[in-house]
């Protein structure tokens, strides 16, 4: 299976600002995905990375609070906008083969624990 | 459309007791399931999974879960709990077929296990 390289580990950052996170995986994929895991809760799909076209979001998150990009099959990055307390989670970079990743599962990142003080 | 039920948010056994998850799930079509591990600040970790064959299905550090569609359930099994097994379960689905392919988690459940 990938193996995936996400960084940084660990942030403790300013409201107001903005973090990127970035997710490197040693060979291509097809499927990438973006999830957030608040404090004590289940994880929650943000988007999936398309290369070479606009991320696809899911409901309840927009583009200008957390844009995604994905220039090639085997990186892509996750900003997290304008933060708030509220951004406090664990954001999980995630790859798969799509069908082939439904039947057989998916790789996560370590993840990124963000702090927002 | 696909969710998953974990019954159990907290589930607390002996050490060398047996380990029971449950979980049950709502798919449209036939479904993959799996089970995950998450250490306490560590990422996730594919325990087993289940993608039509052999409904009984073994995983790492001797866990096992069945696929009983009759019951749409599949429950995570060990016969003799171990004190690195304390860690969040998440049971997902997934829709096999689907060339999204995206996953579904259930909410978790919280594994305690006392000396």
């Amino acid at each position: 299976s990938a193996v995936i390289s996400q960084k940084p580990s660990r942030d403790i950052c300013q409201r107001g600002t903005s973090l990127t996170i970035q997710c490197q995986v040693d060979s291509q994929v097809t499927m990438m995905f973006w999830y957030r895991q608040q404090p004590g809760q289940s994880l929650t799909l943000i988007a999936t990375a398309n290369q070479g076209s606009e991320a696809t979001y899911e409901s309840g998150f927009v583009i200008d609070k957390f844009p995604i990009s994905r220039p090639n099959l085997t990186f892509s990055t996750l900003t997290v906008s304008n933060m708030s307390p509220e951004d406090s989670s664990i954001y999980l970079c995630s790859v798969g083969g799509g069908a082939a990743g439904a039947n057989y599962g998916y790789t996560f990142g370590s993840g990124t624990r963000l702090t927002v003080v | 459309a696909q969710s998953v039920t974990q019954l159990d948010s907290h589930v607390s056994v002996s050490e060398g007791t047996p380990v029971l998850l449950r979980c049950n799930y709502s798919s449209s079509y036939s479904p993959s399931l799996f089970w995950y591990v998450q250490h306490p600040n560590k990422g996730l970790q594919l325990l087993l999974k289940y993608t039509s064959a052999a409904t009984l299905v073994k995983g790492i550090n001797g866990f096992e879960a069945e696929f009983k569609k009759s019951e749409t359930s599949f429950h995570l099994t060990k016969p003799s709990a171990h004190m690195s097994d304390a860690a969040e379960y998440f049971c997902v689905v997934s829709s096999r077929g689907s060339t999204l392919g995206r996953l579904y988690f259930g909410r978790g459940t919280q594994l305690t296990v006392w000396p």
